[in-house]
């Protein structure tokens, strides 16, 4: 079976400084990793995905296979980036399994 | 284009009734998977149609059900309802189901209340 766990359920940093959200899974094949954003009032919806080795709104996350980690990391936190993210696992077919989510609050 | 459309967006219900749910994905796509969101529990993973057939399923009581049509558009059921049932139920749409990095696409997700 896959786990996804995200250890912060809160996290609090201030406007310009380097943000890091962890994720770590276990799962024995061949995963592919995503992380989802949620903003205040608005649906969930993709971030990034590790397959495409991409940059969004600064953010990026490096599959680590060794360490079975996907974390998410942007050098310079924006106010307008204060959200729930939720990183999340998919093994087979169209199904997800999310971690517990992050609560990040950027302050000015 | 229209993104995934769920109503109703709010309900309320009394525990025992049953209750149905309903989701349209983006035109186009085949893939149709249900969450259910709470505090306690997060995001988890009620199941998946795929062209008319139920292609995974999460560990829940055999109280929630659900289908798709030949239009890819799906419900959900869940009878007996119970307190603990109280949730934000989600939808998520994606173009296809083995194609590695496919997004799913959410809903804004039907609020239910069991009193």
């Amino acid at each position: 079976a896959q786990r996804v766990t995200q250890p912060e359920k809160l996290l609090s940093v201030f406007k310009g400084a380097p943000v890091e959200l962890k994720c770590n899974y276990s799962y024995s094949g061949s995963p592919e990793l995503f992380w989802y954003v949620q903003y205040s009032r608005q649906r969930l919806q993709l971030l990034l995905r590790h397959i495409s080795r991409e940059s969004i709104k600064g953010f990026t996350a490096d599959l680590n296979k060794g360490e079975t980690s996907f974390h998410l990391k942007k050098p310079f936190a924006q106010e307008e980036d204060s959200a729930m993210y939720y990183c999340a696992l998919k093994a087979s077919g169209s199904r997800l399994t999310f971690g517990e989510g992050t609560q990040l609050t950027v302050n000015p | 284009k229209a993104g995934v459309t769920q109503t109703p967006r709010y309900l309320i219900k009394t525990r025992g009734q049953q209750v149905t749910l309903s989701c349209s994905p983006i035109s186009g796509h085949r893939s149709v998977s249900w969450y259910q969101q709470t505090p306690g529990q997060g995001l988890q993973f009620l199941f998946e149609y795929f062209s008319e057939t139920q292609r995974n399923k999460g560990n829940f009581p055999g109280r929630f059900s659900g289908r798709q049509f030949s239009n890819s558009r799906s419900e959900m059921n869940v009878s007996t309802l119970e307190l603990g049932d109280s949730a934000l139920y989600l939808c998520a749409s994606s173009l296809d189901r083995d194609i590695r990095g496919t997004e799913a696409f959410f809903g804004q997700g039907t609020r239910l209340t069991v009193v």
